[in-house]
């Protein structure tokens, strides 16, 4: 069974540039998370779908972040424009339930120069 | 105050040691509770699931006492390949917290 994939898996893009993450979940698995990892820290929640619907999305900075998931499949995570501090990786995970195990991608490593 | 508080660590232990890890949460009604492993550069994995009757898999042991709040993981006779981060996990409504994670360097 395919795992989650992400890709890109690295990206390098000067201050103030789009970046877009794409994201497939596990098939069947209804929720699907973004989150940010930053270097020596645990990954924080960005957002949650069930299904096509934002039901978590009180951590995402929304002034530049947006994440979209039409289909209730596949998702994709921007950041426009991207800044210094948006440097990190963001890791997409999946999931069958709210209370079950979430599968993680390897995550895109972003680099804002 | 952190939600999920874990020692950062590093633990740098001999082969064939016992270690343990702690971890502390903030939420007291959070739901379920896991150790997720991640190695460098590496996406974290589900390494068990933590339950108040305590579990058991092999070399790994999870303990929860939900009225301290206090989650830990007891590795028995560790090998070179359990070198890795450890992160403490809390599921809330359906959000999980991770702490910083536990760096765990075995050597030879």
């Amino acid at each position: 069974e395919a795992g989650v994939v992400q890709s890109p898996r690295y990206k390098i893009i000067e201050k103030k540039q789009p970046v877009a993450f794409w994201c497939n979940p596990i098939s069947g698995h209804n929720t699907l998370y973004w989150y940010r990892q930053n270097l020596g820290q645990g990954p924080e929640l960005l957002i949650r779908y069930e299904n096509e619907e934002a039901v978590d999305d009180s951590q995402l900075p929304k002034d530049r972040f947006s994440a979209e998931r039409l289909k209730g499949v596949d998702s994709t995570l921007k950041i426009q424009p991207a800044e210094l501090g948006d440097s990190a990786v963001y890791l997409c995970a999946s999931s069958p339930g709210l209370y079950n195990e979430q599968f993680f991608g390897p995550g895109t490593r972003l680099t804002v120069l | 105050r952190k939600e999920v508080e874990q020692d950062p660590g590093p633990f740098n232990v001999p082969e064939g040691a016992t270690v343990a890890f702690n971890c502390t949460y903030s939420n007291s009604a959070s739901q379920s509770f896991f150790w997720y492993r991640q190695d460098c550069r590496k996406e974290p994995k589900l390494l068990m699931s933590v339950y108040s009757s305590g579990n058991e898999d092999g070399r790994f042991t999870a303990q929860l006492n939900r009225a301290s709040q206090y989650i830990s993981l007891l590795i028995r006779d560790s090998k070179l390949s359990d070198s890795a981060t450890y992160l403490c996990v809390v599921n809330t409504g359906g959000k999980l917290i991770f702490g910083q994670g536990t760096t765990l360097q075995v050597k030879p």
